[in-house]
């Protein structure tokens, strides 16, 4: 089976701008999270989709939102972006759901100058 | 909120010994724990878990062990490879999944 893939994998934008980044879930998976990783803060939650629709979402702003697709595919748009979202976003997907084990892709390097 | 803590950020050892990673969680209602290792550029990979059931999960070199009084979870790896060399994330779901900030291990050959 095919794994996570994350497009693209890195990106550049100025503040402001807003930014889309897309997920291809493991095949069968129904369940797709979104984290950000900074350096000395882990893997913050930002939300989970499933069966197109938003099931949990972290602390974090508006300015960050999500879909899912009919077929499970995920984006995760940021608008106005700030240079502290400068970070690694990850995507995830599983079965059923974040209280299973989850299968990350490689991430998409978000730089914001 | 910091649910899952992994205190030390980073871990050296030498090769063939036992590495320890450790991890605390303050939520009671988390019943599933995982480990995830990371290497750079890559996204984190699924190592072994532990549900709230068990107090003991092995697998090959690794065994994760979870102490529910004291919130709190261990990795052992043994004996430890240079290949072990990598960020280890703790995690700990209920409804959803809650990571520590990692730590970094090396194995010194």
């Amino acid at each position: 089976k095919a794994g996570v893939t994350q497009t693209p994998r890195y990106l550049i934008k100025t503040r402001g701008q807003q930014v889309t980044l897309s997920c291809s879930p493991i095949s069968g998976h129904r369940s797709v999270s979104w984290y950000q990783q900074t350096p000395g803060q882990g893997l913050q939650f930002l939300f989970e989709y499933f069966s197109e629709t938003q099931r949990n979402k972290g602390n974090f702003p508006g300015r960050f939102s999500g879909r899912q697709f009919s077929n499970s595919r995920s984006e995760m748009n940021v608008s106005t972006l700030e240079l502290g979202d400068s970070a690694l976003y990850l995507c995830a997907s599983s079965l059923e759901g974040t209280q299973e084990t989850q299968y990350f892709g490689p991430g998409t390097r978000l730089l914001v100058l | 909120d910091q649910q899952v803590k992994q205190n030390s950020p980073s871990l050296s050892v030498q090769e063939g010994r036992i590495s320890i990673l450790n991890c605390d969680y303050t939520n009671s209602m988390f019943d599933y724990f995982l480990w995830y290792k990371k290497y750079p550029a890559e996204g984190p990979t699924f190592l072994i878990s532990i549900s709230s059931i068990k107090d003991k999960n092995e697998d090959g070199r690794f065994t994760v062990f979870l102490n529910k009084s004291a919130k709190h979870l261990s990795l052992h790896i043994v004996p430890s490879q240079p290949g072990d060399s990598a960020v280890y994330f703790c995690a700990a779901s209920a409804h959803d999944m809650r990571f520590g900030a990692g730590t970094r291990l090396t194995v010194k050959p």
